[in-house]
């Protein structure tokens, strides 16, 4: 089956430090989703992408489509404490059994120290 | 716009009962997909529903079912419960055919077998 991997799993960062953690698969997906989740709280989305080499930015953040359409990452410019988190890429597949489905990266957990 | 609404919220069963979760997708969203989350293997997919109709089934025992309504909601089951089924049940809202569109979460319910 799909797999997601996500990396790193965990980051320990002072504020105002930039962040980087991206995803690979194992198929080529056809929209990467980046989501922020809070304990106990849904994910939210920040971050669509749609098309290989697409950059998209959502204020501090960026995300890109990688060309081969396997990976994507996810940047966090000047962290502030409220970034902390768990942040998770998702994938939807272009075709076969899975389309449709999301399947989501292991996550990295952000602490981000004042 | 009300996001995505999930009752209930926190639910307590006992081995062998069986629960039923809800899910009231955005207004005009007519896709729903149900996820799993547990510390040990993150996101996991369910099933998905568009029009009614069940598009999409993840690895999931048959103990666990869904359906969709006219008005997109959308219910999961789980029937037979077992300790291994606590975890946080996520629904999620798509606008449409469950291609190259964005997914927005609910809060989750919390489900504790005891």
């Amino acid at each position: 089956g799909q797999q997601l991997n996500q990396s790193p799993q965990s980051m320990f960062i002072q504020e105002g430090e930039d962040v980087s953690m991206n995803c690979t698969s194992s198929s080529i997906f056809n929209t990467w989703l980046w989501y922020k989740q809070d304990p106990g709280e849904g994910p939210v989305l920040l971050i669509a992408l749609y098309k290989a080499g697409e950059l998209t930015s959502n204020g501090r953040l960026t995300a890109q489509f990688g060309i081969t359409r396997k990976d994507s990452f996810l940047n966090i410019s000047a962290s502030i404490p409220s970034d902390v988190g768990i942040y998770f890429c998702a994938g939807r597949a272009a075709g076969g059994t899975s389309y449709g489905k999301l399947t989501f990266g292991q996550g990295t957990i952000l602490t981000v120290h004042p | 716009k009300a996001g995505v609404t999930q009752t209930p919220r926190y639910l307590i069963k006992t081995r062998g009962q069986q629960v039923t979760l809800s899910c009231s997708p955005i207004s005009g969203h007519r896709s729903v997909s149900w996820y799993q989350q547990t510390p040990g293997q993150g996101l996991q997919f369910l099933f998905e529903y568009f029009s009614e109709t069940q598009r999409n089934k993840g690895n999931f025992p048959g103990r666990f079912s869904g359906r969709q309504f006219s008005n997109s909601r959308s219910e999961m089951n789980v029937s037979t419960l077992e300790l291994g089924d606590s975890a946080l049940y996520l629904c999620a809202s798509s606008p449409g055919p469950t291609g190259i569109t964005e997914a927005f979460f609910g809060q989750g319910t919390r489900l504790t077998v005891v």
